[in-house]
């Protein structure tokens, strides 16, 4: 059973818009979130984590949302540009797994100009 | 800084070859890692190590051996390749696993098996 879900495959967001990715978990006992961005032919790249004390942390035109009671997260980037156009991966580390990442099955956003 | 790198970037395998993967990693970095990432899923980590000498499984280990004989290094070995081991192979390394520290990632090896 998949632990961490990226239930959207795609997104498609016009430039200058906002890009809203989502991530649902089902385990509380992860306690630290993170998202990668990933280009084709490269590794992921880390983008932007959170705490699962706090629930917002804002870097630049990245925002990540935590809504712990319905175990979801969010990622908000405003405005969208082209060099966006990647595929992001949400992770959770576990507690209860020796701090293991459990990745989800990443999302590709596609900017159109 | 190289940073991470993996050889090779791409392999062909027949069913039942063996072969390694070597991962190489410049930061000084005491933990390493092998995933695996196949269509549709997430990474799946294969194996771990958090220091020179030592090596852990992750969730997904079977049919795979690791060493890590150097801080720098981390090899995966398959020992009989199969069809469902097919996949992307990702190397990554940090810090620590227990902090906030971020995973730094190699560019991937594609392995396909006959």
């Amino acid at each position: 059973d998949q632990q961490v879900k990226q239930n959207s495959p795609s997104l498609s967001v016009q430039e200058g818009r906002i890009s809203i990715l989502n991530c649902d978990y089902t385990n509380s006992m992860f306690d630290y979130f993170l998202w990668y961005k990933k280009y084709p032919a490269e590794g992921p790249t880390f983008l932007i984590s959170i705490s699962s004390i706090k629930d917002k942390n804002e870097d630049g035109r990245f925002t990540v949302f935590l809504n712990k009671s319905a175990k979801h997260l969010s990622l908000h980037i405003v405005p969208s540009q082209p060099g966006d156009s990647a595929v992001y991966f949400c992770a959770a580390r576990g507690v209860d797994s020796n701090y293991q990442l459990i990745w989800g099955a990443g999302t590709k956003l596609i900017i159109k100009p | 800084n190289a940073g991470v790198t993996q050889t090779p970037k791409f392999r062909v395998l027949k069913t039942g070859q063996s072969m390694t993967l070597l991962c190489a990693q410049d930061m000084n970095h005491e933990y390493m890692y092998w995933y695996r990432q196949d269509p549709g899923m997430g990474l799946r980590l294969i194996h771990y190590s958090v220091g020179e000498g030592t090596t852990a499984k992750g969730e997904v280990p079977d049919g795979y051996n690791v060493s890590r004989l150097k801080k720098q290094n981390f090899l995966l070995g398959l020992e009989s390749a199969a069809p469902s081991q097919t996949s992307v192979y990702f190397c990554a390394s940090s810090y620590r696993m227990r902090g906030t520290d971020t995973q730094y990632f190699g560019p991937g090896t594609r392995l396909t098996v006959l």
